[in-house]
């Protein structure tokens, strides 16, 4: 079975600091990709960042990079200079195709609360 | 905005009962997935559609039935409702692709319809 783990059930970071989400993975695959989603108290599902299992280079969008270790199949999210609305539930998924089709496997998320 | 709607928001029926949620998805997307987010399962897949065929079925029970349109947009039938079918359920949306022998299929999703069961 593919599965997602995130170990941090709830973090917290002061404003405009660095935070790491952490999520590890298995899969057999070796084409794939991934993804953290964040939620928000609006609940609403918004994609924050993916990457390609066959990029070495880590994925980056402005204040989200992910590190990620293909090897140790470890798939990293960290925020910089965090803001209040950063705010919100992160979901680390991963793309399961041969088990699913092309369904999303979803980690129990990671609750973080960035205070002033 | 991800571009994919779903209606209602909000649903609030009785046990017994048999609700349809609908799902639009983003303009040129071919693929349809239907989410359920619950406080003890987490975020489950339930179904996905790809050009009005079903591609994959996932933690779906069989009082739950799904399909896509001609025009693409998809529905969500779930009959016989328990107090365990409350929950949020999501559509998301994606075009197929691939880059580099690895299928993209970035999805995108709605704002989710609430259901209650009383």
């Amino acid at each position: 079975a593919q599965t997602v783990t995130q170990s941090q059930p709830e973090m917290s970071v002061q404003e405009a600091e660095t935070v790491t989400l952490s999520c590890t993975y298995d899969t057999s695959e070796n084409n794939y990709y991934l993804f953290w989603y964040k939620q928000p108290p609006s609940r609403q599902m918004i994609l924050v960042i993916r990457q390609e299992a066959y990029k070495q280079q880590n994925a980056t969008e402005n204040r989200f990079s992910v590190n990620f270790q293909k090897a140790a199949k470890s798939f990293s999210l960290k925020i910089s200079d965090s803001q209040l609305g950063d705010t919100a539930m992160y979901f680390c998924a991963f793309f399961d195709y041969r088990n699913s089709g092309y369904a999303l496997n979803f980690g129990k998320g990671t609750s973080l609360l960035v205070t002033p | 905005d991800s571009g994919v709607t779903q209606t209602p928001k909000h649903l609030i029926t009785a046990t017994g009962q048999r609700v349809t949620l609908r799902c639009s998805p983003r303009s040129g997307d071919l693929s349809v997935y239907w989410y359920q987010q619950s406080l003890d399962q987490g975020l489950q897949f339930l179904i996905q559609y790809y050009n009005g065929e079903e591609r994959a079925k996932g933690n779906i029970l069989e009082r739950f039935s799904a399909q896509q349109f001609p025009d693409l947009h998809s529905e969500l039938n779930l009959s016989s409702l328990e107090l365990g079918d409350s929950a949020l359920y999501f559509c998301a949306s994606s075009a197929p692709g691939t880059s580099g022998g690895a299928v993209t299929d970035t999805q995108y999703f709605g704002p989710g319809t609430r259901l209650t069961v009383l």
